[in-house]
């Protein structure tokens, strides 16, 4: 069945540092892949998304790129900031169906 | 435009006893998702409506647990009796359509059973 697989955390980064945090995924077809972020005591925010081999998601200063011949959807931000301190999801959803299907999460804290 | 919302944001409860979930999607999507995140692991996905009806439940425990969106529009999630291992956040979503469209996720309500 569909999988993904996230390194894990807690990843601790000083500000302005380099973030990656690794996503490869395991499913049947071509999935879309999808980061989310989880600020403390809120819901699922979605940060990003990639639906076709080659695309890149952006938002707010984090990338990430749809690798097809290394099933990696790889999450970077060039420089972190405290407000990034969150927990980021990488999820992967195939076909027509919509569940969605996601990695155990990444805590990142970011310190001054 | 409003997001998903949902209600109570925390419950606590004894196991054995029940308790209910509501959400509210975004206005006009058709599609509403229930998930459970259990602490330290990535959502799973409980149940899905299209409007009214259920398209995926396959993931439901349907001895305790229940769903409905008896209008197309709001949603409630119930469990009884609940068990320890039923702690978790549990979270609403709701999408335009089906298939591919992006999941927009509401704040949460976090279960504690005790």
């Amino acid at each position: 069945g569909d999988s993904v697989t996230q390194m894990e955390g807690p990843v601790t980064l000083s500000e302005e540092a380099f973030l990656t945090i690794n996503c490869t995924y395991t499913a049947t077809g071509y999935p879309s892949l999808f980061w989310y972020v989880q600020y403390p005591g809120e819901g699922l925010q979605l940060l990003l998304k990639a639906t076709k081999a080659d695309d890149k998601g952006s938002n707010k200063g984090f990338e990430a790129t749809y690798r097809k011949e290394t099933t990696s959807f790889h999450l970077e931000k060039g420089s972190v900031q405290v407000s990034d301190s969150a927990v980021y999801f990488c999820a992967l959803l195939t076909g027509t169906a919509s569940k969605l299907t996601f990695g155990t999460g990444t805590r990142l804290q970011v310190t001054l | 435009e409003a997001g998903v919302a949902q209600s109570p944001r925390y419950k606590i409860i004894e196991k054995r006893q029940s308790v209910a979930f509501w959400c509210n999607p975004i206005s006009g999507h058709a599609t509403l998702y229930w998930y459970q995140q259990i602490l330290g692991q990535g959502p799973k996905l409980l149940i899905q409506f299209q409007n009214n009806g259920v398209v995926d439940d396959s993931q439901l425990p349907k001895d305790r647990f229940s769903a409905e969106r008896l209008k197309g529009v709001d949603s409630t999630l119930k469990i009884q009796p609940a068990k320890l291992e039923d702690s978790a956040v549990y979270l609403c979503a709701s999408s335009q359509g089906q298939g591919r469209e992006t999941q927009y996720f509401g704040p949460g309500t976090r279960l504690l059973v005790l």
